[in-house]
């Protein structure tokens, strides 16, 4: 089976910084995604690691480390439209999709 | 990206009564479709594998007599929750792989979801 687990809550500062931890457990690894979903809203894709290492997008980065079993989301310069929950997710059999239970970021003025 | 429309994005019904809730890949194909749940404040729970031209594959403790998935298309599959019951209130998410580029693990695409309220 699988088990992920991060954080239930974060809050941080318009323009600060914030890295979100995703520690995990599965049987054979296929790589993880990380999603943003807004209160009432799908998911929607953010980044997807495969290899050891930082993946930079704008102001969202993902890191992945296999031997570790951990992979942080970073989130820079936040604005008030970043309070969402944020998702680590792993494949399994067939490309199903295991989910955290979420990350609910809070951005304050 | 893909996009996956997803067909009422809110219903309400009356306890009893059966609500079809579909999902389609509008412009690919999608051999496989997946059906998602997430009560208040949880994570999404995958509920089951819908594969066009055969039987959907439930998760363990999804009722597959209550939950009728049908994926009679390469770009359609619906959800049915027949008899639904005040408990059965949930958001239900679909989504769906490229069939095209399914070998190797590409994202998920999903559709909007469904808020399902039974009174």
């Amino acid at each position: 089976g699988q088990n992920i687990d991060q954080p239930t809550e974060m809050t941080a500062t318009e323009g600060a910084i914030v890295q979100i931890n995703c520690t995990y457990q599965t049987s054979g690894f296929n790589g993880l995604f990380w999603y943003q979903q807004h209160a009432g809203e799908a998911p929607t894709f953010l980044s997807y690691n495969v290899l050891d290492g930082l993946e930079e997008k704008g102001r969202f980065s993902s890191f992945l480390s296999r031997s570790k079993g951990y992979s942080y989301l970073l989130l820079k310069e936040l604005q008030m439209k970043d309070s969402a929950s944020y998702l680590c997710a792993v494949p399994f059999n067939d490309y199903k999709l295991s989910f955290g239970a979420g990350t609910t970021v809070t951005v304050r003025a | 990206g893909a996009v996956v429309s997803q067909h009422p994005s809110w219903v309400i019904c009356k306890s009893g009564t059966s609500v079809k809730i579909e999902c389609r890949s509008l412009d690919f194909q999608a051999t496989t479709m997946f059906w998602y749940r997430q009560f208040p404040k949880q994570s999404l729970m995958l509920m089951a594998t819908s594969n066009e031209g055969s039987k959907a594959t439930y998760e363990q403790g999804v009722e597959k007599d209550k939950f009728l998935i049908n994926h009679a298309s390469l770009t359609l599959s619906t959800l049915t929750v027949t008899s639904a019951h005040p408990e059965d209130s949930s958001f239900y998410i679909c989504s769906a792989r490229d069939s095209i580029k399914e070998t190797g693990n590409t994202e998920a695409f999903f559709g909007q979801g469904t808020r399902l309220t039974v009174v």
